[in-house]
Formats: C-alpha cells, sequence, structure tokens
C-alpha cells in the first residue's frame, strides 16, 4: 500500500499570511495527486489535482501546488490566506498501477484568524 | 447529475445492534470507496468495490464489517454489533467507470454515533 505524509498536523495563520501544506507519497512509480479540502461538517471537495504535464497545477479559490517528482512532494499553496479558507486539507494519491485506491494523509487542520 | 448521496447522515445505534449505512454514486459511476474518518486521524481506507465485485477489503476490519455493491442498489457498509469505537464519520466516494485519471467524489458522510 501506498502511504501519504502530512507533516503540519495544525496550521495557525493570520490573514494575509501565505500558506503552504506539505506532503510527501511513497510509491515510486506512476501517480495521480490530489488536494481536498473539508470545511466544518461538510464532505470532502476537490481542490486541484495532478495527473500529468506541468507539474505546477493551479486549483480553485487562488490554490497552487508543485509535484517535484525526486523529493515524492506535492505540496500546497496560497500566497494570501482568507478567513474563510479555515478547514481541514487532505492529500491524496492514488496510481492506476496498485489497484486504484485513494490513499489519504492525516490531513491539516487550518486556522484562519482574520 | 446528483452527487455521491449518503444516508442516514446521522446514525444512532445502541452497543451491540447493527448499522448500516447506505451510499449511492454518481451516475456512471462504477467504483465505490468507503473511508472512516477519525477525529486526529484523517481519512482511513477500508474498502473498494465496483459493481458486484470486491476490489480491494484491506482497510476492512476482519470480523463484524462488510461491504457490497450489488447489481442494483446502493452499496452498503454494514458494521454488525457496534461497539463504542466504531463512532466516526463514514464516508463514500466514487468514481466513473472506464476513467483511471480522475478524482474521487464524496458523499457528505454517515456520522455514526454508538451509545
Amino acid at each position: 500500500a501506498q502511504s501519504v505524509s502530512q507533516h503540519n498536523h495544525h496550521v495557525i495563520l493570520s490573514e494575509a499570511a501565505s500558506l503552504e501544506l506539505g506532503c510527501n507519497y511513497s510509491y515510486g512509480g506512476t501517480v495521480n495527486l490530489f488536494w481536498y479540502v473539508q470545511y466544518p461538517g461538510q464532505h470532502l471537495q476537490l481542490l486541484l489535482k495532478y495527473f500529468s504535464g506541468d507539474p505546477l497545477v493551479k486549483g480553485i479559490k487562488g490554490f497552487e501546488a508543485e509535484f517535484i517528482k525526486s523529493k515524492f512532494s506535492f505540496n500546497l499553496r496560497k500566497p494570501s490566506v482568507q478567513w474563510s479558507d479555515t478547514a481541514e486539507y487532505f492529500c491524496a494519491v492514488n496510481s492506476p498501477n496498485t489497484g486504484n485506491q485513494f490513499y489519504f494523509g492525516t490531513g491539516t487542520s487550518l486556522t484562519v484568524i482574520p | 447529475n446528483a452527487g455521491v448521496m449518503q444516508n442516514p447522515r446521522h446514525l444512532v445505534r445502541r452497543r451491540g445492534q447493527e448499522a448500516r449505512l447506505r451510499c449511492s454514486p454518481m451516475k456512471g459511476h462504477s467504483h465505490v470507496y468507503w473511508y472512516r474518518q477519525l477525529p486526529e486521524e484523517g481519512l482511513k481506507f477500508m474498502v473498494y468495490l465496483q459493481k458486484e465485485n470486491i476490489i480491494d477489503e484491506s482497510g476492512m476490519p476482519k470480523e463484524r464489517f462488510s461491504a457490497e455493491f450489488p447489481k442494483e442498489g446502493p452499496s452498503i457498509l454494514r458494521i454488525q454489533q457496534v461497539v463504542r469505537g466504531d463512532s466516526a464519520a463514514y464516508f463514500c466516494a466514487s468514481r466513473p467507470d472506464g476513467a483511471r485519471t480522475t478524482e474521487a467524489f464524496f458523499g457528505q458522510g454517515t456520522r455514526l454515533t454508538v451509545v
């Protein structure tokens, strides 16, 4: 099975601060990478995804992520966070070569202080 | 196209009872995944099903838990003789058939409370 590591469990930022959440995965073959967001009391929604091509992917709400194959990383970034970004963020990976399951990290709880 | 539908949204069971959680995938999706979410533990993969078949159940506890995805009707996650430790949010996700490069679409989840 693959594993996904999110190193930041809780992050607290002030509005307008920049955000970077780390994500590393274990599988060395072809992977698809995802970031999901879960607002309080809601289901997971896709922020962005990487399948192939440009390693810098842009998602909704001003988020972006960069796939660095040599580092097995897919870090999420946003230049200026807003109070409404307060949520839980999950990195996920799947691979058609390993059964197509989606494996998730433990999540990062982001609190943005107005 | 309705999203992934899970019901009930909230389920309360006494210890020893059975819990049945239902998941109707999006139209055209024949792949279903079940996850359990506990506070501070993120999403734990439980089982991956495709119509009438269990593809991967490596995340399912060996006892009391079972899942099915019949030809007709929703996918069912069944927990027999529930215990307090089964209290969690259970999420279902689905993916289109034949599309290997697509994300999983999630339902709203079922929050199970065992009293």
